[in-house]
């Protein structure tokens, strides 16, 4: 098993506050992706980083892989209530698994 | 567009009984996936088919059979439910290698073995 481990597990933040999600592993994966769930849904994807240090920006998104493909984070700018839910990075190795990280839940106070 | 569809939403299972999960899509994909999701465990690959009339172990396959009837319905069966098979189970299908497509999840089944 490849262990993905995500900090903050949880976290609480006030609207319009920045935050940053970590996603680090001991294993080299050749992409990486992150995911948003929300309660009673199943996971959405909202990005995939293929290169070693890419950066990639969606609106108040920004999601990095680790030059050595072992780590990833996603930063979040201006937090709003609409970004609240449990956020999951996932690695993939080899064609057909992805494994996923244990998540941070994310809650945005208004 | 339904995308995929899960069946049932939710199960309550006494020890020993059996079960089929079913799972549906209509995006012509050819890879299905199923995942279990536990509490700090993140999800974790069960089965998967990366094409009709194949099927794969994924890293917790014991307890689990699966049968991709055809491209659109991929099937988890459980024998002899267990109590630690109490979870959240989601399908999921793609386009092509998981690594490089996007995934699309189901709604999940909530699955309760007493």
């Amino acid at each position: 098993t490849q262990l993905l481990e995500q900090s903050p597990q949880f976290l609480s933040i006030q609207e319009g506050e920045n935050l940053t999600v970590y996603c680090n592993s001991s294993s080299v994966f050749s992409s990486l992706q992150w995911y948003r769930q929300e309660p009673g849904e199943g996971p959405v994807l909202l990005v995939t980083v293929v290169t070693g240090g890419e950066v990639k920006k969606l609106k108040r998104l920004t999601f990095q892989f680790g030059d050595a493909r072992k780590d990833s984070s996603l930063h979040i700018t201006a937090a709003q209530p609409g970004d609240t839910g449990l956020y999951l990075c996932a690695g993939a190795s080899g064609a057909n698994n992805l494994f996923f990280g244990t998540g941070t839940r994310l809650t945005v106070i208004p | 567009n339904a995308g995929v569809t899960q069946t049932p939403k939710f199960q309550v299972l006494k020890t020993g009984q059996s079960m089929t999960l079913q799972c549906a899509q209509d995006m012509n994909h050819n890879s299905m996936y199923w995942y279990r999701q536990d509490p700090g465990m993140g999800l974790r690959l069960i089965y998967y088919s990366a094409s009709e009339g194949t099927t794969d172990k994924g890293e917790v396959p014991n307890g689990y059979n699966v049968s991709r009837l055809n491209k659109r319905e991929f099937s988890l069966r459980l024998e002899s439910a267990a109590p630690s098979q109490t979870s959240v189970y989601f399908c999921a299908s793609s386009e092509g290698f998981f690594a490089r497509t996007e995934a699309f999840f189901g709604q999940g089944t909530r699955l309760t073995v007493v």
